[in-house]
Order: structure tokens, then C-alpha cells, then sequence
């Protein structure tokens, strides 16, 4: 059981360049989610999926873009990457919505020059 | 407008010594709240849940206190060791249907 999975670890980005941030889980969750982590601002929601197929917007969205098109998988796009988007980003999945325990995977760090 | 506080100042006390956390928040009527520990370049680990109507909870070493008066949760570690030495974060929700949404977090640095 490897949990919740992200790839890559790390990745430098030039302004302008697209990548897709891989997340999977193997545990049958619903619910997955995208956050990012900056300096003294906590984690901060970007997208979530409640189900194959079923997504919707958290409170960053802006320059993201995600598909839910299987339970284990949730892969987040960054479409035209900016400096302000160089950050840490976490995946996190859950059996339910809010009172469940999430299950963070070990984050891919992003640097966008 | 919506704020979730911890002390964005490192916490440093002696092992063996009690840490105690705060995580205080304001515009928001969770229903619960979370705490989570996070390692340096690790995703956050799960700790704790207590419940609108729970005013204490205990795991171990760990007790956590929510006084939805004060609009506050308090997190200790009691017989803090060097290996509790981590970033400690509180997330809160304000119904079951709602996602989470996290505080700063607090460095816990507990020295030999």
C-alpha cells in the first residue's frame, strides 16, 4: 500500500513552459485535492474531486486545471507557468469531504524562472 | 474577512517540558478541528480530530483543547522529546461537506 504517490519531486519550469503534476492512491479514496504551500501561508486549496469524473474549484485556482478521470488518479496541469506559481505543492485524498483524515502525498517542489 | 492564527515563530523548549500550540481563528464556525504534524520536504501527517462539541482530546502524549468561546484550539505535547521537533499545523472545517482549510503553522524545536 504506497498511499498517495506524486511525480515529480522536483521540477524547474521557464516562464511560459506547461507540465502535469502526477498524483495517485491506492486506497479507494472519493475525495482528492491539490494544494500548494508557500512561506507562512499555510496550504492554501487549488482544486478538489469528490469522484471519477466531478472536480471543482478550492480557493486558488487560477492557472490550474485538473481531470478526474479514474478514482486513483488526479493529475494537476499548470497551462503557462509564472514565477508566482513556483511553490510546493501536496496532494492530499480522503474518504469523505471535511471531517475525514487526509492522506498527503510528499509533494513536488516547483520552481518557475 | 476569514483568518486561522498559529505563531509564526518558532517554539523552542527543553525536552521533557510541555509544548503547547495555539491555533486561533476568526469568521469561521467550524464544526471541527484538525491538527497535523509536517516534517521538513514531507507532506503533512494527521494527528488529532476534535469536534465542535468535544471541548478535549487525548492521543498519547498529545492533547488537544477547542474553545469555541475564545475562538481557539490549544495543542500539547507533554514529556516533549528532540523527535517531536517538527511544523505543526491546524486545519478546521465548517460543516462535514466543506474542505479544509489550513492555519500557517507553528516550528516546534525541542532541544536535548
Amino acid at each position: 500500500n504506497a498511499g498517495v504517490t506524486q511525480t515529480p519531486k522536483f521540477q524547474v519550469l521557464k516562464t511560459g513552459q506547461s507540465m502535469t503534476l502526477q498524483c495517485a492512491q491506492d486506497m479507494n479514496h472519493e475525495y482528492m485535492s491539490w494544494y500548494r504551500q508557500d512561506p507562512g501561508m499555510g496550504l492554501r486549496l487549488i482544486h478538489y474531486s469528490v469522484g471519477a469524473g466531478i472536480t471543482d474549484q478550492g480557493e486558488v485556482p487560477n492557472g490550474y486545471n485538473v481531470s478526474r478521470s479514474t478514482t486513483e488518479d488526479f493529475p494537476l496541469r499548470l497551462l503557462s507557468a509564472a514565477p508566482s506559481q513556483t511553490s510546493v505543492y501536496f496532494c492530499a485524498s480522503s474518504y469523505g469531504l471535511g471531517r475525514e483524515t487526509q492522506y498527503f502525498g510528499p509533494g513536488t517542489r516547483l520552481l518557475v524562472l | 474577512s476569514q483568518k486561522i492564527e498559529q505563531n509564526s515563530e518558532a517554539l523552542n523548549i527543553q525536552e521533557g517540558k510541555t509544548a503547547t500550540l495555539t491555533c486561533n481563528y476568526t469568521n469561521y464556525s467550524p464544526a471541527y478541528l484538525q491538527w497535523y504534524r509536517q516534517d521538513p520536504g514531507r507532506g503533512p501527517v494527521f494527528l488529532l480530530l476534535i469536534r465542535e462539541n468535544e471541548k478535549e482530546k487525548r492521543k498519547e502524549r498529545l492533547k488537544v483543547t477547542f474553545d469555541t468561546t475564545l475562538k481557539q484550539s490549544l495543542f500539547h505535547i507533554t514529556a516533549s522529546q528532540p523527535a517531536d521537533s517538527a511544523t505543526y499545523l491546524c486545519a478546521l472545517g465548517e460543516n462535514a461537506g466543506n474542505m479544509l482549510t489550513f492555519g500557517g503553522g507553528t516550528r516546534l524545536m525541542v532541544k536535548p
